[in-house]
C-alpha cells in the first residue's frame, strides 16, 4: 500500500528550541494533516492542510503543504515541556471511497533533553 | 458533550476467545473507521464505514469483524482468527469520508 515517510523519527527538545520535522510520499496528496499523540491516548488533529504552497499556523504550530503535493513539514517555535508526544502526519489522496481514507507516516517522537 | 467514546479503556481476554470493543460518536458524523496501532508504528486501517449499514475492509481486515446497524455507533469484534491480536485500538469518524477525522481515547487489548 502506499506509504509516508516521516522524519525524523524521534528527537530531544530543549525548552525554548524549535522544532521541525517533515513527511514525503512518491504519491500526490489532495489533503495533509498533522495529528499529535500523547501516551495512551488518540491522535488529535493539528492543522489540516487542503491546497498546494498552503501555510497554516496554529499557535506555535505551523505547517505547509508542499507545492509538489508530494510533502508537507511542521514547525514547533519556542518548544515548552508539553510538547512533548508522537507527531503524525497523515495524507488523503481523493475524497471518494478508499482515496478518501488517511494513509499516516510512522511518527516523530519527541522527548525532553535530560 | 460531543465526542468519540470508546470502551473499555483496558481490556484483557484469553487466547482463543472473541471480544468486542465499542465506538460510539455523538457528532452526527456519516463516516467512521477502526484503525490498529503497534509501538513504533503508524495507524493501519482495519475497517471503515462510510455511511450507517455499509462498510468496507481496510488494510489489515483478516481476523476482525464490524457491524454498522446505527449511525453513531461501530463495534469493532476481534476474533480467536487474528493472530496477533494484542494492540492498541483507535476509533475515527468524520463529518463524511474524505473530511478530516476526529479520533476516540483508544482501547488497549491484550491477549493473554
Amino acid at each position: 500500500g502506499q506509504q509516508l515517510n516521516q522524519s525524523p523519527q524521534s528527537m530531544f527538545i530543549q525548552e525554548g528550541e524549535d522544532v521541525s520535522m517533515n513527511c514525503t510520499s512518491s504519491s500526490i496528496f489532495n489533503t495533509w494533516l498533522w495529528y499529535k499523540q500523547e501516551p495512551g491516548e488518540g491522535p488529535v488533529l493539528l492543522i489540516a492542510l487542503y491546497k498546494a504552497g498552503e501555510l497554516t499556523s496554529n499557535g506555535r504550530l505551523t505547517a505547509q503543504f508542499g507545492i509538489t503535493r508530494k510533502d508537507s513539514f511542521l514547525n514547533i517555535s519556542a518548544s515548552i515541556p508539553s510538547d512533548v508526544g508522537i507527531y503524525f502526519c497523515a495524507g488523503q489522496l481523493g475524497h471518494g471511497g478508499s482515496q478518501g481514507n488517511l494513509i499516516f507516516g510512522k511518527g516523530t517522537k519527541l522527548s525532553v533533553k535530560p | 458533550d460531543g465526542g468519540i467514546t470508546q470502551s473499555p479503556k483496558y481490556l484483557f481476554r484469553k487466547e482463543g476467545q472473541n471480544v468486542t470493543l465499542s465506538c460510539e460518536q455523538n457528532l452526527n458524523h456519516d463516516a467512521m473507521y477502526w484503525y490498529r496501532q503497534d509501538p513504533g508504528q503508524g495507524l493501519r486501517l482495519i475497517y471503515y464505514s462510510q455511511i450507517v449499514n455499509d462498510f468496507q475492509k481496510g488494510d489489515i481486515a483478516e481476523g476482525y469483524s464490524v457491524s454498522r446497524e446505527k449511525k453513531e455507533s461501530f463495534p469493532l469484534t476481534v476474533t480467536s482468527a487474528q493472530k496477533n491480536p494484542t494492540a492498541f485500538y483507535l476509533c475515527a469518524s468524520s463529518i463524511a469520508a474524505g473530511n478530516e477525522q476526529f479520533f476516540g481515547p483508544g482501547t488497549r487489548l491484550t491477549v493473554l
